[in-house]
């Protein structure tokens, strides 16, 4: 079974600092990775899409990059901004297996980011 | 370019009540799947549906049970419901030619069982 882990839990860091957020999955069998962002009570907001295929993926200020083997994606926000305020998510798809099935995202617990101004 | 929307916004249901909720894909996307978000948790996936039949399915049980349109809008159907139906309910629009496609999720329905 696919477990999805972010840490930290939380984080709070003055404005204009450059931080990392990370992401580990148990299992390296997926299909891709994405990172959200959620703010309280909304939806999700995709932010990036890395493929398994592929180590990393940029946005603006925002870097994503994902090692398969090791299980492992980070987040890289540069220079923070009170607006990045919100709950980051990391989830994984696993690959699909025989038949045509399709499955899911499997979610972490996300990172709850404030950033102070 | 109309994004993934979702209605009602917040209901309040009794428990053993049933309800309805509903999705409108993004313009061009042929599937739809439905996560539920305890507070403080991550999405957890329910179904998805592709070309209106259910593709997958996560661990939820049959009292959960939904379906796709011609023009690829979604219902999510929950009988019998119970407190710990209590959550945020997500619905999240993509376009799979070969699999694993980004989606796209609306702001969802807060649904309060009592």
């Amino acid at each position: 079974k696919q477990e999805v882990t972010q840490i930290p839990a939380a984080l709070s860091v003055p404005e204009g600092e450059n931080l990392v957020l990370n992401c580990s999955f148990t299992d390296s069998a997926i299909y891709n990775l994405q990172w959200f962002r959620q703010d309280p009570g909304k939806g999700l907001t995709s932010l990036l899409l890395i493929q398994s295929s592929q180590r990393e993926q940029t946005s603006g200020r925002l870097n994503a990059s994902l090692d398969k083997s090791s299980g492992r994606s980070t987040l890289y926000i540069a220079a923070s901004q009170p607006g990045d305020s919100a709950t980051y998510l990391c989830a994984v798809r696993r690959v699909f297996y025989s038949g045509g099935g399709a499955d899911g995202l499997t979610f972490g617990k996300g990172t709850h980011l404030i950033i102070q101004p | 370019e109309t994004g993934v929307t979702q209605s009602p916004t917040h209901l309040i249901k009794t428990r053993g009540q049933q309800v309805t909720l509903r999705c409108s894909s993004q313009s061009g996307h042929n599937t739809v799947s439905w996560y539920q978000q305890a507070l403080g948790q991550g999405p957890q996936f329910i179904f998805q549906y592709y070309r209106e039949e259910e593709n997958g399915r996560g661990n939820f049980p049959p009292r959960f049970s939904g379906l796709q349109f011609p023009n690829y809008s979604s219902e999510l159907n929950v009988n019998a419901l119970e407190l710990d139906d209590s959550a945020l309910y997500l619905c999240a629009s993509s376009l799979e030619l070969t699999g694993g496609s980004e989606q796209y999720f609306g702001p969802g329905t807060r649904l309060t069982v009592t």
